[in-house]
């Protein structure tokens, strides 16, 4: 099966500054990535997606970069907000289906 | 636009009943996947369906098992329920076939086994 797994389980970040989230992911065919954030007791919110043949995307005040050598992921956020805090998760989405594999999750704490 | 709605919010079921989540998707969508997340875990894919018929399905027992109608809303169905089947239930709409677009979420059913 796919194995999609985050390097840091927690976050703690200062309003303001910047937040990298990061993500391993297991299978060389997926070819496509999403990034989503989930409040407590939502479901998850897209927040931007890259495809395999590009290596860097941007988005309002987020930039995901896409390491398919090392096969690594990571959603750069700038400024942080308090609104930011959340659970942020990774997706991986393999050619050879339609199914989103997640990874367990990071959990981003802005501190005021 | 209303979104991907899921409904109930809540649901408490013992053990061994069955159960039924639903779920209208996103105006314009045709396609909808369903998912666990166990707390503190990311979602796992049950199962996808496209044209009213299941097109991928996830790990998960036959105890699962789903259908989508004409209007594309469609519904989970979880039989024998075990207390491992505690849970938050996701649903997720796209368009097309579904492949390599962006999914939308609903907030989920939440659903507790005693």
């Amino acid at each position: 099966g796919e194995s999609v797994g985050l390097h840091l389980p927690t976050l703690s970040v200062q309003e303001g500054d910047n937040s990298i989230i990061n993500c391993a992911y297991s299978n060389s065919a997926s070819d496509y990535f999403i990034w989503y954030k989930q409040e407590s007791g939502k479901g998850p919110q897209f927040i931007i997606d890259i495809r395999s043949n590009m290596d860097k995307r941007q988005g309002q005040r987020v930039t995901v970069l896409l390491n398919k050598t090392v096969k690594h992921l990571s959603l750069q956020i700038a400024a942080t907000q308090p609104g930011d805090s959340a659970v942020y998760f990774c997706a991986e989405i393999p050619n050879t289906g339609n199914q989103f594999y997640f990874g367990t999750g990071t959990s981003l704490t802005v501190i005021p | 636009d209303a979104g991907v709605t899921q409904s109930p919010t809540h649901l408490i079921k013992t053990r061994g009943q069955q159960v039924t989540l639903r779920c209208s998707p996103k105006s314009g969508h045709d396609t909808v996947s369903w998912y666990q997340q166990a707390l503190g875990q990311g979602p796992q894919f049950i199962f996808q369906y496209y044209e009213e018929e299941e097109r991928q399905r996830g790990n998960f027992p036959d105890r699962f098992s789903g259908h989508q109608f004409p209007n594309y809303s469609s519904e989970l169905n979880v039989n024998a329920l075990l207390l491992g089947d505690s849970a938050l239930y996701l649903c997720a709409s796209s368009w097309g076939d579904g492949t390599h677009t962006e999914a939308f979420f609903g907030q989920g059913t939440r659903l507790t086994v005693v």
